[in-house]
């Protein structure tokens, strides 16, 4: 299995400002997602990031809102980009590779926007 | 991918068998079954997988029903720590080549073990 870790775990913020969320899993993965889960609500998938090629984002978010990184095939950033309250969700990072034919999930980033 | 329905809500008594069902009536030849379930606060976890045939691992049994239209998720022996939402997701096979490869997540099942 893939251990995945997020930075920050938790974060509150002012409406208007930024921020980024790091994702790390400790092996090399293909494909990762980054979801937002709002507050009582399921899982909803926010952009897909494979190395090498520019993120696909899902309908309803865009890039200029949720710019993605993903520079190797450990790590990714998700940014929130000039937040409101309506932000305030966790975001989660998961990990695919055809190995494993499954997704590991991050423990989350808990953000409040004020 | 094809929709699930599910159940909103359960309850299990600890150390009772839970069995939690998944109507898939669209699911194509292609797609697996998956489970994952998220315990409060934290990152979903996988559970199971599987195709047509019955599958277990130490966690739990999954059971599909021949036509593949639905299936059942079993904790032999359910625990308080359990107490989770499940989620019942149908997807392509990563390993195939086949494109898309998001988990789409319903509502789920909630389940409560009760003491």
């Amino acid at each position: 299995s893939a251990v995945i870790s997020q930075k920050p775990s938790r974060d509150i913020c002012q409406r208007g400002t930024s921020l980024t969320i790091q994702c790390q899993v400790d092996s090399q993965v293909t494909m990762m997602f980054w979801y937002r889960q709002q507050p009582g609500q399921s899982l909803t998938l926010i952009a897909t990031a494979n190395q090498g090629s520019e993120a696909t984002y899902e309908s309803g978010f865009v890039i200029d809102k949720f710019p993605i990184s993903r520079p190797n095939l450990t790590f990714s950033t998700l940014t929130v980009s000039n937040m409101s309250p309506e932000d305030s969700s966790i975001y989660l990072c998961s990990v695919g590779t055809s190995v494993y034919n499954e997704q590991f999930f991050g423990p989350g980033t808990r953000l409040t926007v004020l | 991918d094809a929709k699930t329905t599910q159940p909103p809500s359960m309850d299990c008594a600890e150390g009772r068998a839970a069995n939690l069902p998944c109507n898939h009536s669209t699911i194509s030849g292609n797609e697996y079954v998956y489970w994952y379930r998220q315990i409060h606060s934290q990152g979903p976890q996988y559970i199971i997988h599987g195709l047509k045939n019955n599958e277990t691992n130490e966690m739990a049994s999954l059971i599909i029903t021949e036509d593949r239209k639905s299936s059942t998720l079993i904790l032999p022996h359910a625990t308080l720590r359990d107490t989770a939402v499940y989620y019942c997701i149908v997807r392509v096979d990563m390993r195939s080549g086949a494109g898309s490869y998001q988990l789409t997540f319903g509502k789920g099942t909630k389940l409560s073990v009760i003491p």
